[in-house]
């Protein structure tokens, strides 16, 4: 079975930029999950969708990001303008259903800002 | 208050040593937890849920006391390979909000 699949992996942009991470979770899975994970800090939830509404965004910077699943599949987690404390690993992650508590999660996608 | 909370070590324990983790949770509504692993510069994995009659998974014991609202997690027979950081999660809220905590740092010394 596929895990969750995410791009880039790596990308290092400078402040006041803008950038964009997909997503693509495991098939099946109604819900999914944006956290960003500061070095040393463990992975704070930033929105989380279920098929393609949002839950809960309550701690996503809605100046600066925003996120999108239209079609209960894939997303973008957008960032405009970075700023350097954007700096993070942005895991996604997505579950079979709501409230299992067993999250896969992508290998990341870890964001320098210059 | 933050709503999961671990005491984020390190912990530096030889080989053998029986080490515990301790994580409290604020939201008295939290209806499941459990512990995740995260290797470094890996992705978090499911380790174990963790069951109100507590639950044991060969060397890894997880309990949890609702009425002080704190996890555990105990290593027995620690090994090298179990150097990690692990994850305290809170699942809880009307839309199933699930909540990391900080994590805590083991590391098993030769």
């Amino acid at each position: 079975e596929a895990g969750v699949a995410q791009s880039p992996r790596y990308k290092i942009i400078e402040k006041r930029q803008s950038v964009a991470f997909w997503c693509n979770p495991i098939s099946g899975h109604a819900t999914l999950y944006w956290y960003q994970q500061i070095l040393g800090q463990g992975p704070k939830l930033l929105i989380q969708f279920q098929n393609n509404g949002v839950v809960d965004d309550s701690q996503l910077p809605k100046d600066r990001f925003s996120a999108e699943r239209l079609k209960g599949v894939d997303s973008t987690l957008k960032i405009q303008p970075a700023k350097l404390e954007d700096s993070a690993v942005y895991l996604c992650a997505s579950s079979l259903a709501w409230g299992t508590g067993e999250l896969f999660f992508g290998e990341g996608s870890r964001l320098t800002v210059l | 208050r933050k709503e999961v909370e671990q005491d984020p070590g390190p912990f530096n324990v030889p080989e053998g040593a029986t080490v515990a983790f301790n994580c409290t949770y604020s939201n008295s509504a939290s209806q499941s937890f459990f512990w995740y692993r995260q290797d470094c510069r890996k992705e978090p994995k499911l380790l174990m849920s963790v069951y109100s009659s507590g639950n044991e998974d060969g060397r890894f014991t997880a309990q949890l006391n609702r009425a002080s609202q704190y996890i555990s997690l105990l290593i027995r027979d620690s090994k090298l390979s179990d150097s990690a950081t692990y994850l305290c999660v809170v699942n809880s809220g009307g839309y199933q909000k699930v909540t990391f905590g900080t994590g805590t740092k083991l590391q098993v010394i030769p």
